[in-house]
């Protein structure tokens, strides 16, 4: 079976400085993986995706994520916060040997910038 | 995503109605899926449809029932509800010209309420 779990249900971090949300999947084969944004009042947003290839994913907004397939990670990175990317943060994972199914989201992470 | 129209945005309805909420797209995608939100427990799959004659259960499809009507449209029903399922609804395609990768594409969501 496959599952996705963000650890934190909260980051806080000041405007201008790094911020990371975090990820773990587990998939018994290969990881399709997704994150997605939700500002309130609105549906999910895609952000990025890792389907293979080099482990630094560039997307959105200037988001980015990395891939580690040792410790099964996907974690969210951005070099410098905005207090616009204040809002709830989806990992989502699809077992690429499972074609057939839809994708696994986990609970969400809350994402606030203070000014 | 405007293209993917959720209807109605809000809906209150007591113990026992039947309802049904709706979904329609003018992407062309060919896959369409069900999501409900609740805090704190992120975005459960309910159905998903990858073609017209194509329907599959997904997490916690109890208590509920889909119609693909034509590719565009695809809805939801609560044949009976209850108040446990007071949540934020979605619905989602993606495109499976893009392959098993493709990102999901969401509406505004269905805010309904059992009293």
């Amino acid at each position: 079976a496959q599952s996705v779990a963000q650890p934190e249900d909260q980051v806080n971090v000041a405007e201008g400085n790094p911020l990371t949300v975090k990820c773990t999947y587990s998939v018994s084969g290969n990881p399709y993986l997704f994150w997605y944004v939700q500002y309130p009042n609105r549906g999910l947003q895609f952000l990025l995706k890792y389907i293979t290839g080099d482990n630094l994913v560039k997307g959105s907004y200037g988001f980015e994520a990395e891939f580690n397939k040792s410790q099964t990670s996907f974690h969210l990175k951005k070099p410098s916060a905005l207090v616009s990317d204040s809002a709830l943060y989806f990992c989502a994972v699809r077992d690429a040997r499972q074609a057939g199914t839809a994708l696994i989201f986990g609970k969400g992470t809350t994402l606030s910038v203070s000014s | 995503d405007a293209d993917v129209t959720q209807t109605p945005r809000n809906r209150i309805t007591k113990t026992g109605k039947r309802i049904m909420l709706e979904c329609s797209q003018t992407k062309g995608h060919d896959r369409m899926y069900w999501y409900r939100q609740d805090p704190g427990l992120g975005l459960r799959l309910i159905y998903y449809s990858f073609d017209v004659k194509d329907i599959n259960k997904g997490e916690i499809s109890d208590g509920y029932s889909v119609s693909r009507q034509a590719q565009a449209k695809f809805s939801l029903s609560l044949e009976s509800a209850i108040p446990n399922q007071t949540a934020l609804y979605f619905c989602a395609t993606s495109d499976s010209s893009e392959g098993h990768n493709s990102p999901l594409h969401f509406g505004n969501g269905t805010r309904l309420t059992v009293t």
